[in-house]
């Protein structure tokens, strides 16, 4: 079955400061994705890709940015972190999820 | 446009009861269709999945799902329900295996 870490787990940032979520897949997926899921929100679609150096908008993408420098790896960029981006955010490789992160923003 | 919806936001059930957990979609043709399950502070795993063929797909832990083209559903079901199977429940569909839709998710509690 495909492998997809995430990196780090955990996270406390600062408001202001930049944040950068990594995703690391195994199975050689075209296509990966950032979710965050919050309380009454589901799971909402912030940024994907369909391959190396390719990113494109999702469904909230304001705030994030996404770089795919690789087949592999798919970052999240929170170039300034704010309160409200406090959540849970997943990485996706095709139809399988890391075991996601959890970002609080002082 | 293409959506999932599940009805139930909370069900309960006890344990060694059967289930079914239901979710309907909003596509005009015959998308991919998954079920995940996500346990207290972990993330999504993959239950089942149909992509085509035998309406009823099995899936891991006894769960099993029926799609109804007819009834644009993709219920899911077990027969037996166990204490762990407590979790929240996601119905979710793909187009041509891109990004995937997802549904707002079932509360599934199993009571002893």
């Amino acid at each position: 079955e495909a492998a997809v870490t995430q990196s780090p787990r955990n996270k406390v940032a600062v408001t202001g400061g930049k944040v950068t979520l990594s995703c690391n897949q195994t199975n050689n997926h075209n296509n990966m994705y950032w979710y965050r899921q919050d309380t009454g929100h589901g799971l909402r679609l912030i940024h994907y890709s369909y391959g190396a150096g390719s990113t494109e908008k999702g469904d909230i993408p304001d705030g994030y940015k996404a770089s795919r420098p690789s087949q592999e790896n798919f970052s999240l960029i929170l170039e300034l972190a704010t309160p409200s981006q406090t959540s849970v955010y997943f990485c996706a490789s095709g139809q399988y999820f890391g075991p996601g992160t959890r970002l609080t923003v002082l | 446009a293409q959506s999932v919806t599940q009805p139930d936001a909370r069900v309960t059930v006890s344990e060694g009861a059967s289930l079914q957990l239901r979710c309907k979609y909003s596509y005009s043709a015959t998308p991919y269709l998954f079920w995940y399950v996500q346990y207290p502070r972990q993330g999504l795993q993959l239950l089942l999945k149909y992509y085509s063929g035998d309406p009823v797909v099995q899936g891991v832990n006894s769960f099993e799902a029926e799609f109804s083209k007819s009834n644009s559903s993709f219920h899911l079901q077990k027969a037996s329900v166990h204490w762990s199977d407590s979790a929240v429940y996601f119905c979710a569909l793909s187009i041509s295996n891109n990004r995937i839709f997802f549904g707002d998710g079932t509360q599934l509690v199993v009571k002893p």
